[in-house]
């Protein structure tokens, strides 16, 4: 299974949106709603944010939604803050096959 | 406390052998899929491998580079996941996570580990 596809990197200044792609093929994130959007800050373990495309878990703050067309996925960050600087990881549950990560930079 | 930690990571020669361990608590450990999932230094998050919980099978799968070298288990009466690496190579130096859903959001990892970390040199 091969690993989906994300942009290597983006960036967008404090209060701005920016949104990661999830690429993957209609096997896994096309078939399946089971799409997971992990954040994993430096030497951190990841961190759910987004599950079932779209559902955030409790905690997580409502400036983060996810959603899919076909075969990709994109989570959307609003508001952008500092401390979402970090790396962010797609994951297709039902494949068992995460993304190849995202580092997003605040300017 | 919802909690998973993670054992026995260190320094190993190519071709050697080396068993993870990470101990559960907080949530019902035999009910559970447990997972492993791996990141090199500097690298992406890599699914490495997943047992059932018995009742539903028990059954392992695995990633395929480390397909016939990896065996996952476990021992629900200690609360403990297994990740038994052998014929080890350079390329399986990583940090080790052991992760699962609590049943709370379908189909994530919503529980980590903090991680153990394996090299694999000569």
């Amino acid at each position: 299974q091969s690993a989906l596809t994300q942009p290597a990197s983006v960036s967008g200044s404090p209060g701005q949106s920016i949104t990661i792609s999830c690429t993957g093929t209609s096997s896994d994130v096309g078939s399946y709603n089971l799409v997971s959007w992990y954040q994993q800050h430096p030497g951190k373990a990841p961190k759910l944010m987004i599950y079932e495309v779209s559902k955030r878990p409790s905690g997580v703050s409502n400036r983060f939604s996810g959603s899919k067309s076909g075969n990709t996925a994109s989570l959307t960050i609003s508001g952008l803050q500092a401390e979402d600087e970090a790396d962010y990881y797609c994951c297709s549950y039902a494949e068992e096959v995460f993304g190849t990560g995202t580092k997003v930079t605040v300017l | 406390e919802v909690q998973l930690v993670e054992s026995g990571g260190g320094l190993v020669k190519p071709g050697g052998s080396l068993r993870l361990s990470c101990a559960a608590s907080g949530f019902t450990f035999s009910n559970a899929w447990m997972s492993w999932v791996r990141q090199a230094p500097g690298k992406g998050l890599e699914w490495v491998g997943r047992i059932k919980s018995k009742t539903d099978g028990g059954t392992t799968d695995y990633a395929a580079p480390v397909k016939g070298r990896f065996t996952i288990s476990r021992d629900d009466s200690k609360n403990t996941l297994y990740l038994q690496m052998n014929s080890l190579k350079t390329e399986d130096t990583a940090v080790y996570y052991c992760t699962t859903s609590s049943g709370a959001y379908l189909g994530a990892f919503d529980i980590w580990g903090q991680g153990t970390m394996v090299t694999v040199s000569s």
